[in-house]
């Protein structure tokens, strides 16, 4: 069966130190995959897309990586802040166009 | 980008009544898509609506109990019916940015408790 897998512990993390979140899928061959913040009693928020042919992606303090090899996505947040204490979530596409499908997310909560 | 608002942005509802939600977005959209979050859980997918053909729904939803109408491209609702206490959930709508291809934005939901 299809599965999106991403920690379901919550990450806690001092205040300038690298948060890593990883998310794993089974039975996809996805085109691309997404990251997403969710903040409680929100929608949530697109941050960064990369594609299958992609190695990896930068934001800002944002890198995201993608290996279709060891079906697995890498979510970094380095110099975390507590603004960055949110709730991550991963989502794959099949293809352009197509449905995004999520995973169960992580809570990220950084320290000061 | 895109700016989608719901209505209303939370209900209480008792159990048999049904509860319609808007979704409104601030331009064009040929993708609209409705997800159901939940307490506690990620995002479930119920349907896509695109204007001008039927939704389409996913497994384990079915047009009697989540119609959803497409009347434009800027515009949707969906309706719980018949709702029970597993309902309550947070509704959210989603549109896809014709723009920017593959980013896909959301509305802030609409969290929906049933007695």
């Amino acid at each position: 069966s299809q599965k999106i897998e991403q920690n379901s512990e919550a990450l806690n993390i001092q205040e300038g130190k690298t948060a890593t979140l990883t998310c794993n899928y089974t039975n996809y061959s996805p085109a691309y995959l997404q990251w997403y913040r969710q903040d409680p009693g929100r929608g949530p928020v697109f941050l960064l897309l990369i594609r299958e042919n992609e190695k990896e992606k930068r934001k800002e303090r944002l890198k995201v990586t993608f290996d279709t090899t060891l079906k697995q996505s890498l979510f970094h947040i380095t110099a975390s802040q507590p603004a960055d204490s949110a709730t991550y979530l991963c989502a794959l596409d099949e293809a352009a166009g197509n449905k995004l499908t999520f995973g169960g997310g992580t809570r990220v909560l950084v320290k000061p | 980008s895109a700016v989608i608002s719901q209505k209303p942005s939370r209900d209480i509802c008792q159990r048999g009544t049904s509860l319609t939600i808007q979704c409104q977005v601030d331009s064009q959209v040929t993708m609209m898509f409705w997800y159901r979050q939940q307490p506690g859980q990620s995002l479930t997918l119920i349907a896509t609506a695109n204007q001008g053909s039927e939704a389409t729904y996913e497994s384990g939803f079915v047009i009697d109990k989540f119609p959803i109408s497409r009347p434009n491209l800027t515009f949707s609702t969906l309706t719980v019916s018949n709702m029970s206490p597993e309902d309550s959930s947070i509704y959210l709508c989603s549109v896809r940015s014709s723009g920017t291809s593959d980013t896909q934005y959301f509305g802030p939901g609409t969290r929906l408790t049933v007695l």
